[in-house]
């Protein structure tokens, strides 16, 4: 079942902080977060495993709540590069990774 | 370093067609998949394989067909092109479960 992103869309200025929520009804292994922006592939951003810790470089990170299997990503003081479409990708044991909707970022200057 | 290569990158076929879609890696990564991407959708798993010789299906497998023959390799073959099958296509490669997916570029096939 496709994980639930929220929210569809958020539009920010620059300098702004973001928060992007992934949901699943399943228990999870792991939780993938990609960014994709217009015309180009996802790259990938962070992976957060069970069991794993919280996850971040600079002013991007990630938490994993188990026992709620939720994810979100956090956008701190947002660039206008950070702009795109954010999907998360959730796995419950194996390699087949089922993904969610996409969140569309928009950084303003 | 290339990384995942897909071509091509444009194709338009009629209905009825068949055709390969390439992908090629030279990371030594024993997982690779094949996506689909769809307007206003987020990316939807065709087959994936975890190395040589072994290939399974994913969420939307039919009308396609994989083989992994090589590590490197994992071609995507279109039996019998029907419009549904417009998509942008993306093959992606990781070394396994707990790490990221590396992506191609990607191919924008149209089927008329």
């Amino acid at each position: 079942q496709q994980p639930v992103q929220s929210p569809q869309a958020v539009i920010l200025r620059e300098g702004e902080d973001a928060v992007i929520n992934c949901s699943s009804s399943k228990a999870l292994y792991s939780v993938h977060w990609y960014r994709q922006k217009h015309g180009e592939a996802p790259v990938f951003l962070m992976i957060l495993l069970k069991g794993g810790e919280q996850k971040g470089h600079e002013k991007i990170s990630a938490s994993f709540n188990e026992k709620k299997q939720q994810s979100s990503l956090y956008l701190t003081a947002s660039q206008l590069s950070y702009s795109g479409t954010y999907f998360c990708g959730t796995s419950e044991s194996n390699y087949q990774l089922i993904w969610g909707a996409g969140t569309k970022l928009i950084i303003k200057p | 370093n290339a990384g995942v290569t897909q071509t091509p990158k444009f194709q338009v076929l009629k209905t009825g067609q068949s055709m390969t879609l390439q992908c090629a890696q030279d990371m030594n990564h024993e997982y690779m998949s094949w996506y689909r991407q769809d307007p206003g959708m987020g990316l939807r798993l065709i087959h994936y394989s975890v190395g040589a010789g072994i290939t399974d299906q994913g969420e939307v497998p039919n009308g396609y067909n994989v083989s992994r023959s090589t590590t490197e390799d994992f071609p995507l073959r279109l039996l019998s092109a029907a419009p549904s099958q417009t998509s942008v296509y993306f093959c992606a490669s990781s070394v396994d479960s707990n790490y990221g997916y590396t992506f191609g570029s990607g191919t924008r096939l149209t089927v008329v």
